[in-house]
């Protein structure tokens, strides 16, 4: 298994350019998550979806800020307009099923940075 | 969602056995105790999972009392490979919103 897989590792941007973000998660998972991370406010939870569906976007901090997930194998998390605070290391992951004994598996993360 | 606590930072020398100590008073009746391993430039890794008792793998253990007010994970004879952010999470029984807390760096020591 490749596990969850992201793309690109690093961005550089400039700001008020837009910025997407890639993962495929593990084949047969039905839940998909977007973290960020940074220093200050550690591993924050953006969105989440089920079977493709986003069941609860209220970590994502603004309207700049839009997921997709057009289908089971692949999901977006786009930036428009990016800002320098947007600077982070985004985190993708997936989990077999939504009870609590069901680990989170996690990509390796893109780091973006917004100049 | 049971909030957590645990130490910011531990130091180890290598060989020794590490026991990072994770409080969850409100922890609901049907949510399990998730321990993960960050390293630098790496999403965090499941290390290990329980829901009462004590559990074992092959990279850890973890203790939990009766009242699972608290939980340890126990990292046997650490090496320098071992120094890593550790992350214990408690839920979600059901729900989905796991929160990652602040974690515990632990750096081992030659």
């Amino acid at each position: 298994d490749a596990g969850v897989i992201q793309s690109p590792r690093h961005e550089v941007t400039e700001m008020g350019q837009e910025v997407t973000l890639r993962c495929k998660p593990i084949s047969g998972h039905d839940y998909l998550f977007w973290y960020r991370q940074t220093m200050m406010r550690g591993l924050e939870l953006l969105i989440y979806f089920n079977n493709n569906v986003p069941i609860d976007d209220s970590g994502m901090p603004e309207d700049r800020f839009s997921a997709k997930m057009p289908n089971a194998s692949f999901s977006t998390l786009k930036i428009q307009p990016s800002e320098p605070r947007d600077s982070a290391v985004y985190f993708c992951a997936s989990r077999l099923e939504g009870g609590g004994g069901s680990p989170l598996h996690f990509g390796n993360g893109t780091r973006l940075t917004v100049t | 969602l049971a909030k957590t606590t645990q130490p910011i930072s531990m130091d180890s020398y290598e060989g020794q056995e590490v026991n990072i100590t994770c409080s969850h008073n409100n922890i609901a009746t049907n949510d399990y105790i998730t321990w993960y391993q960050q390293f630098p430039s790496q999403g965090p890794r499941f290390i290990i999972q329980g829901y009462k008792t004590k559990v074992t793998n092959e990279v850890a253990s973890l203790f939990i009392p009766a009242d699972r007010k608290s939980s340890t994970l126990s990292l046997p004879r650490v090496s320098l490979s071992d120094t890593a952010v550790y992350y214990c999470l408690v839920g979600d029984g059901g729900y989905q919103k796991v929160t990652f807390g602040t974690g515990t760096k632990l750096q081992v020591i030659p």
